[in-house]
Formats: C-alpha cells, structure tokens, sequence
C-alpha cells in the first residue's frame, strides 16, 4: 500500500500570509494526487485534483505542485476561511490513501 | 443539485453487523463508480471502499477486507456497505463520495454526503 505521508501536522499563520503544506507518497505516484479541505463537523470538499488543477470555486489563491513522490499545497495571501485541515490523498492505485492530515490555524 | 444521504449508523455491539445506505440524487448514479470513506472522532480520513458503475469491481481497505461489502442497486440509485464482524476501531463517521470522474477508480472525490456515525462499543 502506499502511504502518504504530511507536513507539518500543524500550523498557525496570520492573515495575508503565504503557508505551505507538504505531502510524500511512500512510492511514486505520478500526478494522481488530490487535496481537500475540511472544516470541523463538515464533509471534506475537493480543493485541487491531479496535484494542480483547481476545482470549481475554489479561490485562485490555493495552488498545487509537485509529481513523483512529492507534492506542495500552497495557499497565497491566507485569509480567515482558510482555517481548517487539509488532506492530501492519492488516487493512482487502491487503497487510496489519505494523508494523516495538516491543520491550519489563523491566528 | 447532487445530493449524497446516508442512513442513520447507531449503536452497535462488538462482532454485529450493519448496514449503510447512501441515497443518491442530481445526477446519473449508474454512470458513476462510488466511493465510501470513514473518519474516526479526532482522526483523519480513511478510504474504505470503491465500486465501479456496472459493481464488476471493488477495492477495499485493508482494514475492512473480508469484512465489509460495498454493492449498489443502479435501479434504486443507492449504494450499500454491509459491515459485519464489526470492531471498536470501526466506530468513525462513514462519508459516501461520488468521484469527478465518472468511472474511474482513480478519481478525485468531489461530492460527499454528510456522514453517519457508527460507533461500535459494548
């Protein structure tokens, strides 16, 4: 199975700031890596699918990056929303492993 | 609109069984394969199952593998997971999820229902 692996577990950041989050895949993946977004007590929504495409609404200011084994979330100019946790999960073979999770505090 | 409506979990004892229902409505169920995720309270997510549009395949978690199984009746617009010999590590809040696209097992999950909690205790 491959597992997937993120940085930092937490991490607390101040409106306007740019935050950075990494996920590793324990074995290639090409691009088949996907991020969500998840508030407490909701369902996770689709961020970015195949590490850098956007989905439907989600501001311009999250962007995605990598291919292999490692893969970057980035969010520029942060704003109060923006806090919740963030999963990345890889789609290129089952199980389709989630990522242990990385939450973001606004300060 | 999609609309994804799981049934309700419960209370269940160690070794029961359970069935999960997911409603499915807004779009053409029997051209999408499904998805079922679960989280745990205070955990992350965890993938459990996958089923294809015509239920020729499925993939399960390691963790639920010859104890769980996803099915679907196309007719009904319904996914199912049967969960039996049910453990205390399977308490979680369970989502089903359809994929982006449309048949494909390695697809980005962009619709999900709200969740139902199992918790299993005796």
């Amino acid at each position: 199975d491959i597992q997937m692996t993120q940085s930092p577990s937490s991490l607390s950041a101040s409106v306007g700031d740019r935050v950075t989050i990494t996920c590793r895949a324990s074995q290639t993946i090409t691009t088949y890596l996907n991020w969500y977004q998840q508030e407490p007590g909701k369902a996770p929504k689709l961020l970015m699918y195949a590490t850098s495409n956007l989905h439907s609404g989600v501001p311009s200011r999250f962007s995605g990056s990598g291919s292999g084994t490692d893969f970057t979330l980035t969010i520029s100019g942060l704003q109060r929303e923006d806090s919740a946790t963030y999963y990345c999960q890889q789609s290129y073979s089952p199980p389709f492993t989630f990522g242990q999770g990385t939450k973001l505090e606004i300060k | 609109e999609v609309r994804l409506v799981e049934s309700e979990g419960g209370l269940i004892r160690p070794g029961g069984s359970l069935r999960l229902s997911c409603a499915a409505s807004g779009f053409s169920f029997s051209t999408y394969s499904m998805n079922w995720v679960r989280q745990a309270p205070g955990k992350g997510l965890e993938w459990v199952s996958y089923i294809s549009r015509t239920s020729t395949t499925t993939y399960y978690a390691d963790s639920v593998k010859g104890r769980f199984t996803i099915y679907r009746d196309n007719a009904k617009n319904s996914l199912y997971l049967q969960m039996n010999s049910l453990r205390d590590e399977d308490t979680a809040v369970y989502y089903c999820a359809r994929p982006y696209y449309q048949d494909s097992s390695g697809s980005p999950l962009d619709y999900w229902g709200q969740g139902t909690l199992l918790i299993v205790s005796s």
